[in-house]
């Protein structure tokens, strides 16, 4: 089983909220970790858009925008990565990242399509 | 600003040794805070951490490939490279160089294709 599961797409309207799961592997706590989300568009190199282990200990990148945000779901032992007031823009994959075992691991990624 | 950008033969042969390099810019690689990674998409996948090292020599690396992996850095050139020993098909990717200060890679480069073929 993959330490880090996501759903390989997603599709939401403009306008919308689209909430991307990462799924932590059973055994690994959720609460214990900071999740790192990225944004990939096509042709790009992926970008920072956060970092979150808390509400309170939560960061974006420089220049990402508020509607990106971060939670988790402590019974889904997932953390989440909220974008609200969808625009065409950010139609790309996304891609959670934790360190574990020392060392960086990536979730599969999530296509999220804008329609 | 800082910039990364790889370089490399965009073509190995199976069971030779994939070598690349990542020209730093705009930023000392000496930053003591500073580690240069190297990261991989294979064509329509997601994202590889292959390792990670520091301008000391420091290294992290990821198990999964099985100590393959060489990390240097040369700080005279401002560079740091990877090299990855007996390739495959499975190494045909995108390779990626990125910095991070510890915790989030906040600069990365283009990207280049490698691509392990005959």
């Amino acid at each position: 089983q993959a330490v880090l599961t996501q759903p390989s797409s997603l599709s939401a309207s403009p306008g919308a909220s689209a909430s991307l799961t990462c799924t932590l592997r059973s055994g690994i706590n959720v609460g214990a970790y900071r999740i790192f989300w990225y944004q990939q568009r096509p042709g790009s190199p992926p970008q920072f858009l956060l970092k979150y282990i808390s509400d309170s200990d939560t960061q974006r990148g420089s220049g990402v925008p508020s509607r990106f945000s971060g939670s988790k779901d402590a019974s889904a032992n997932a953390g989440i990565l909220v974008i609200s007031g969808l625009q065409s823009e950010d139609e790309a994959d996304y891609h959670c990242v934790i360190w574990h075992n020392s060392g960086w691991v990536f979730g599969g990624g999530t296509r999220l399509t804008v329609l | 600003q800082m910039q990364l950008q790889e370089s490399g033969p965009g073509l190995v042969e199976p069971s030779e040794t994939l070598s690349l390099t990542c020209s730093v810019s705009g930023d000392s690689i000496s930053g003591s805070v500073y580690f240069w990674a190297w990261i991989r998409q294979p064509p329509g996948e997601g994202l590889e951490w292959i390792g990670s090292v520091h301008y000391t020599g420091a290294t992290y690396d990821n198990p999964s490939l099985k100590s393959r992996v060489t990390l240097s850095v040369d700080t005279t050139k401002s560079q740091f490279s990877l090299k990855l020993s007996s390739v495959t098909a499975a190494d045909t990717a995108v390779y990626y160089c990125a910095k991070s200060s510890g915790n989030e890679f906040d600069y990365w480069g283009q990207g280049t294709l490698v691509t392990v073929s005959s």
